[in-house]
């Protein structure tokens, strides 16, 4: 079965920085589109930012721009988000995923949380 | 950025009986390539999101198919044909045609 394991979610201070990373078991990782989504507590999913097959390609959403950096190691079938100015608004679960918006591929990992917090 | 709008936000359902939800795009969700990528996910409480439809209508793997999706343009419709227990939790559309992709703000099923 084809696992997506992140990992990193921290409790951090504003203005803090942290390193999300997520390893994905599956075969197929440098032929994907990767994705980092987040859902803060109790609330919806927001779509963070995506990164094509070869890296070539980075796009984010407007509220994480110029904070966050997504990136991949298809060596090491691995997907990172470096966030840096951490907000209290950042404070969510933080989801790996297979695919952007538009692949036929759609898996997503566990989660891992990420608290922002004095 | 696009808007879907879902309704209902929260739907009691009668195991073994049928069950609709609604999505609603603020914008046209064709693309350029003549795709529509509208999608729907499922999430069980204290799980992740789980997509089972993809561009309107195709199941993602494993996904039963008493889920079907339909639509196109700007409105669209997930339905379950006859609701069964794993299937309560929070039902999303998104969309992947316009940048920032974007959810719905979520459909809650439970059991009556």
């Amino acid at each position: 079965e084809v696992q997506l394991v992140e990992s990193g979610g921290d409790l951090v201070q504003p203005g803090g920085s942290l390193r999300l990373s997520c390893a994905d078991s599956g075969f197929t990782f440098s032929r994907d589109w990767m994705a980092w989504v987040r859902q803060p507590p109790g609330k919806g999913l927001e779509w963070v930012a995506e990164i094509k097959e070869d890296g070539s390609v980075r796009s984010y959403v407007d509220s994480v721009k110029g904070r966050f950096t997504i990136s991949r190691d298809n060596a090491k079938n691995s997907l990172y988000l470096q966030m840096n100015s951490l907000r209290v608004e950042d404070t969510a679960v933080y989801y790996c995923a297979r695919g952007g918006g538009r692949s036929d591929d759609g898996d997503w990992g566990q989660g891992t949380p990420v608290t922002v917090s004095s | 950025d696009v808007v879907l709008t879902q309704s209902p936000l929260s739907l009691p359902v009668t195991l073994g009986q049928p069950a609709s939800i609604s999505c609603r795009s603020s914008q046209n969700l064709v693309y350029s390539d003549g795709n529509t990528y509208l999608s729907w996910f499922h999430q069980r409480p204290g799980q992740s999101p789980r997509r089972l439809i993809y561009k309107v209508s195709n199941w993602d793997s494993g996904v039963p198919d008493r889920f079907s999706g339909s639509g196109s343009g700007t409105d669209f419709t997930l339905k379950i044909s006859r609701v069964e227990a794993e299937d309560v939790g929070v039902y999303f559309c998104m969309q992947g045609t316009h940048w920032p992709w974007t959810f719905g703000q979520g459909t809650k099923v439970e059991i009556k």
